[in-house]
């Protein structure tokens, strides 16, 4: 049973608009959370972590929401550019589950330009 | 400043057949950890490493063993390789105590005929 749930498998947003990914998890154990970004044949990089003690945080283009009690995060990208076409996945995890990152499926997003 | 390092990059086996793949950090990061990606299932955790001569299981560990006998590498051996073992590989590492932010490598991409 997955314990985080990426449930759209992929995403498709004009160039300029907004991206909105979103993630599920049912531990309710998780206080963690991240977004990794990866490309084709390369490695997942962090993109942005929230903690559980915040709703929302920032980084430039990149936002990532905080739904504690729904155990709902999502990440938004505004605005979408050509280049943010890859695949997201959310990651949860917490001291109590050993610092383990949980991943979820993963979405595809393809920016058009 | 290499980061994490993994090779080979692409390997085809025959199933029986045992091979180790490479993993190496030039971050001085105390956590090691190989994860499995497969289609549809994101990444899951197959084995990680707390530091040098600590070892533990992750979600699949079966068909694999490692060891960490230096805090630079982290090899993952295929004892006895099944097509089910087709996937790609990621090696990652990270600092104990201070983020939960996982560094990954290039992967590694196995065939198994």
């Amino acid at each position: 049973d997955q314990q985080v749930k990426q449930n759209s498998p992929s995403l498709s947003v004009q160039e300029g608009r907004i991206s909105i990914l979103n993630c599920d998890y049912t531990n309710s154990m998780f206080d963690y959370f991240l977004w990794y970004k990866k490309y084709p044949a390369e490695g997942p990089t962090f993109l942005i972590s929230i903690s559980s003690i915040k709703d929302k945080n920032e980084d430039g283009r990149f936002t990532v929401f905080l739904n504690k009690s729904a155990k709902h995060l999502s990440l938004h990208i505004v605005p979408s550019q050509p280049g943010d076409s890859a695949v997201y996945f959310c990651a949860a995890t917490s001291m109590e589950y050993g610092n383990k990152l949980v991943f979820g499926a993963g979405t595809i997003l393809r920016v058009k330009s | 400043n290499a980061g994490v390092t993994q090779t080979p990059k692409f390997q085809v086996l025959k199933t029986g057949q045992s091979m180790t793949l490479q993993c190496a950090q030039d971050m001085n990061h105390e956590y090691m950890s190989w994860y499995r990606q497969d289609p549809g299932m994101g990444l899951r955790l197959i084995h990680y490493s707390v530091g040098a001569g600590i070892t533990d299981q992750g979600e699949v560990p079966n068909g694999y063993n490692v060891s960490r006998s230096t805090t630079e590498d982290f090899p993952l051996r295929l004892l006895s390789a099944a097509p089910s073992q087709t996937s790609v590989y990621f090696c990652a590492s990270r600092r104990q105590g201070t983020s939960y932010e996982q560094y990954f490598g290039p992967g590694t991409r196995l065939t198994v005929t």
